[in-house]
């Protein structure tokens, strides 16, 4: 199941935070995090595994709460260049080897001076 | 270092028709995802291979195939062209299979069914 992301749009004034949510029903491996500019492929920000380890960007932080299968994005000091749609993408194992990652509709953040 | 690299950039099909698309991976990664997005949508799953093997199948109809090369790269294949494939179709690839390491995305494909 598609995992749901919250809000689905914000804008922000240069400088201003933001909080990104995600949340899925299903019982999760990882949680993976994109941001994707209009026209280009989604970029690769963050992955956070089950056990608490994280992998990413410095000047990016997330969380992953396993037990409620929740994770949020935290975007401190807001720059223009962080315009674009956020996408939570959650990993998920069906068995027999099997993997699939799914992601959310996505969080529209525009940044304006 | 190159990134991953998808041909061709563009596509314009008639209902009907078939198509390939190509994918080559990261230097040093074994795994190859297939992803479908339509505008205003995230990416949706359709494939997950890795050593030529398939990992992962989301929800498409078999109409989609994909096979994996020895040298890591892939093709997705789709048949009998609908109006509603239209989209852009991104690859993704990884160190080895799974969720669990950080997926990179090519810059897709961009396909066109008329």
């Amino acid at each position: 199941q598609q995992p749901v992301q919250s809000p689905q749009a914000v804008i922000l004034r240069e400088g201003e935070d933001a909080v990104i949510n995600c949340s899925s029903s299903k019982a999760l491996y990882s949680v993976h995090w994109y941001r994707q500019k209009h026209g280009e492929a989604p970029v690769f920000l963050m992955i956070l595994l089950k056990g608490g380890e994280q992998k990413g960007h410095e000047k990016i932080s997330a969380s992953f709460n396993e037990k409620k299968q929740q994770s949020s994005l935290y975007l401190t000091a807001s720059q223009l260049s962080y315009s674009g749609t956020y996408f939570c993408g959650t990993g998920s194992y069906s068995g027999a080897g099997s993997y699939q990652l799914t992601f959310g509709k996505g969080t529209k953040l525009s940044v304006i001076p | 270092d190159a990134g991953v690299t998808q041909s061709p950039t563009h596509l314009i099909k008639t209902r009907g028709q078939h198509v390939t698309l190509r994918c080559s991976p990261i230097s040093g990664h074994k795994s190859v995802s297939w992803y479908q997005q339509v505008l205003g949508q995230g990416p949706q799953f359709i494939f997950q291979y890795y050593e030529k093997e398939e990992r992962g199948r989301g929800n498409f109809p078999d109409r989609f195939s994909a096979r994996q090369f020895p040298n890591y790269s892939s093709e997705l294949n789709v048949n009998a062209l609908l109006l509603g494939d239209s989209a852009l179709y991104l690859c993704a690839s990884s160190l080895w299979a799974g969720t669990d390491n950080e997926q990179f995305f090519g810059p897709g494909t961009r396909l066109t069914v008329l």
